[in-house]
């Protein structure tokens, strides 16, 4: 699996949207982008995940850049309780690990 | 509530003690997993069960002993624990398929400690 960089932290205000960036720059044409998150001592949540395009849900977006070496989770509007830790990770669709990181630690202010 | 069930979600147990971990989920999946997350270390997949096979077993100590009677429930039996196996066991499972089917969905986890 593709190695992933993310920031180690970042603060947002709630209620503002929140972008979290990852590099993924050796990425395969193969591998999926995913994003989950962990709220602190629970089990992980999936969030979303890409391959090229562009995907929403009712819990984010994911924007994937064209060359595929960078995308950007955005979280509309931030609240309290979307402070957790933010993992970015790409593997390839069927293959049964998942790598987590060390992640994004968000934290949502009021 | 992601459809993936863990009990019990607080385990305390001695070094000669034998316990139990179970999952189970309600998702029609076919696939499960357990996790291991140390304190301030990465989650670490232990093992894949699928189609109630087991497909993959990552240098786990024989301490540890999974168990797939059907696709809805997986257990992890634990004998003579250390105290660095305190963790956070997670559970999950995905539908095999497709890239876009596979996703893997977590429990809530049981917060073990060995005394």
């Amino acid at each position: 699996d593709a190695k992933t960089t993310q920031p180690t932290s970042m603060d947002c205000a709630e209620g503002r949207a929140a972008n979290l960036p990852c590099n993924h720059s050796t990425i395969s044409g193969n591998e999926y982008v995913y994003w989950y998150r962990q709220i602190h001592s629970q089990g992980p949540q999936y969030i979303i995940h890409g391959l090229k395009n562009n995907e929403t849900n009712e819990m984010a977006s994911l924007i994937i850049t064209e060359d595929r070496k960078s995308s950007t989770l955005i979280l509309p509007h931030a609240t309290l309780r979307d402070t957790a830790v933010y993992y970015c990770i790409v593997r390839v669709g069927g293959d049964y690990k998942l790598s987590f990181g060390a992640g994004t630690t968000v934290t949502v202010r009021a | 509530e992601t459809g993936v069930t863990q009990t019990p979600r607080h385990l305390v147990m001695g070094m000669t003690n034998k316990k139990s971990l179970k999952c189970e989920q309600h998702l029609g999946h076919n696939a499960m997993y357990w996790y291991k997350q140390s304190a301030k270390k990465p989650l670490e997949l232990m093992f894949v069960y699928s189609l109630e096979e087991r497909v993959e077993n990552n240098s786990v100590p024989s301490r540890f002993s999974p168990e797939c009677p059907n696709s809805s429930h997986l257990f992890l039996h634990l004998h003579t624990l250390q105290p660095e196996d305190s963790a956070l066991y997670l559970c999950a499972s995905s539908l095999e398929g497709g890239p876009h089917t596979d996703t893997q969905y977590f429990g809530p986890g049981t917060r073990l400690t060995v005394l």
